[in-house]
This record gives structure tokens, C-alpha cells and sequence, in this order.
């Protein structure tokens, strides 16, 4: 079955300093993954996804099918990147999506 | 572009009752449109996927004679908790798929609690 993993709930690091957000995946199909970010009280938002291969906010994330991984990884932290982040791989032919449970990113100042 | 809106925001309602709750797509079609349920600091949890002009697909666990799906144009869909229960208030959002592509756009949600 198709499952999506975030290990951290939680993930607070200072401004400045380099954040990387994990993400793991199970799949037996060719995976297309996400990165869904939502703000304080705003909507959930997609910030990138790996067929893109593009940098959003100086955020990058690179699909590793050895280690079943799509880490999103920035190497500067700003405060005003503190959000909810989640990670979501996209069902073949389906249109769905699968999320993980999350990582709050918080950045202090 | 790609707007998706819900309709309410918030709604309170009492044990019994039924609650519909839109969700419209502000500046495209969307065939698909997806509900999802989301719990205090939990994940997202996708409940059915709803395609226009045919009955929605639901997932595993989730009563389709609970909460009723309907697809009725390309720019709405319509969720309707019925009977609903305390255990059914939870946060609802909705999103809206572009044709061909695996883009999703949300909607803001709408919090549903029953008294």
C-alpha cells in the first residue's frame, strides 16, 4: 500500500541556519511526489514538486528512488519560513494524493 | 488564478442535524474535486474523490450515506454531513484538481462542530 512518512512532528532550528525536512515514501508505482506547505491561518499551498526539479523560496527537494526519499531542504533558514509542512505522493492515474503527517517547521530568530 | 473557494467557513450545528458544505472552483473547471477531513494537528485525510457528472469514489472506512458528495458542474461540488454527530466536527477541505495534470488547488476549509 502506498504511505507516506514525516519521522518529525516537530522541527525548530535558528534563521540562517540549514533546515532539511524528511520525507519517505512506499510505492510500487512510479512515484510523483509534493511539497505542500500551509502558513498560519492561511490554505494549504504547494510550494514544489519533484518533476519540476525547481527551487521555490530557496527550497529544493530531489527524488531519491534507492533510498525512497524526498527530503525538502533549504540551506539558509528565514523566520518567515515556519509553517506547516507536508510531504504527498500522487496515486498513477488516480489523481489523488497520499499525505504524510506533517513536520511544524519553526525558525527562531 | 486557480482559486477554490468553500462555503461557510464555520458552521455550528446541533447533534442531528445535516450541514452542506460548498466548494467551487473560482477561475477554472475542475473535473475532479477531492474532500478531505483534517484533524487537530493531524494530517490531511482524504475522504472521497468526487468526478463531475458521476457518482464520487470514497475511500476505505468513510459511510457514503454519511457524508454525500455531489458533482454537479465542473465548478462545484457539494459535501453534505447528514445526521451529523459531535465525533463528525472536524476540520473539511476541499480541493480542486486541473484536467490531465496531478496539481491540486485547496480551499480554505470549513470548520464543522456539532453541539
Amino acid at each position: 500500500a502506498q504511505r507516506v512518512t514525516q519521522p518529525e512532528k516537530l522541527l525548530s532550528v535558528f534563521k540562517g541556519a540549514p533546515v532539511e525536512l524528511k520525507c519517505n515514501y512506499s510505492y510500487s508505482g512510479s512515484p510523483e511526489l509534493f511539497w505542500y506547505v500551509q502558513y498560519s491561518r492561511q490554505r494549504l499551498q504547494l510550494l514544489l514538486r519533484h518533476i519540476s526539479r525547481e527551487s521555490i523560496k530557496g527550497f529544493t527537494a530531489d527524488l531519491n528512488k534507492g533510498e525512497t526519499s524526498f527530503h525538502l531542504k533549504k540551506p539558509f533558514a528565514q523566520e518567515e519560513d515556519s509553517a506547516m509542512y507536508y510531504c504527498a505522493l500522487s496515486i498513477q492515474g488516480a489523481q489523488k494524493l497520499v499525505f504524510g503527517q506533517g513536520t511544524r517547521l519553526t525558525i527562531n530568530p | 488564478g486557480a482559486v477554490v473557494s468553500q462555503h461557510p467557513s464555520r458552521v455550528i450545528c446541533k447533534s442531528g442535524t445535516s450541514v452542506k458544505i460548498e466548494c467551487r472552483s473560482l477561475d477554472f473547471q475542475a473535473t475532479t474535486m477531492f474532500w478531505y477531513r483534517q484533524f487537530p494537528k493531524q494530517s490531511l485525510m482524504l475522504m472521497a474523490t468526487s468526478n463531475e457528472g458521476s457518482k464520487a469514489t470514497y475511500e476505505q472506512g468513510v459511510e457514503k450515506d454519511k457524508f454525500l458528495i455531489n458533482h454537479a458542474s465542473l465548478t462545484l461540488s457539494t459535501l453534505t454531513v447528514t445526521s451529523a454527530h459531535p465525533e463528525d466536527s472536524s476540520f473539511y477541505i476541499c480541493s480542486a484538481g486541473l484536467a490531465r495534470t496531478d496539481t491540486q488547488y485547496f480551499g480554505p476549509g470549513t470548520r464543522l462542530t456539532v453541539l
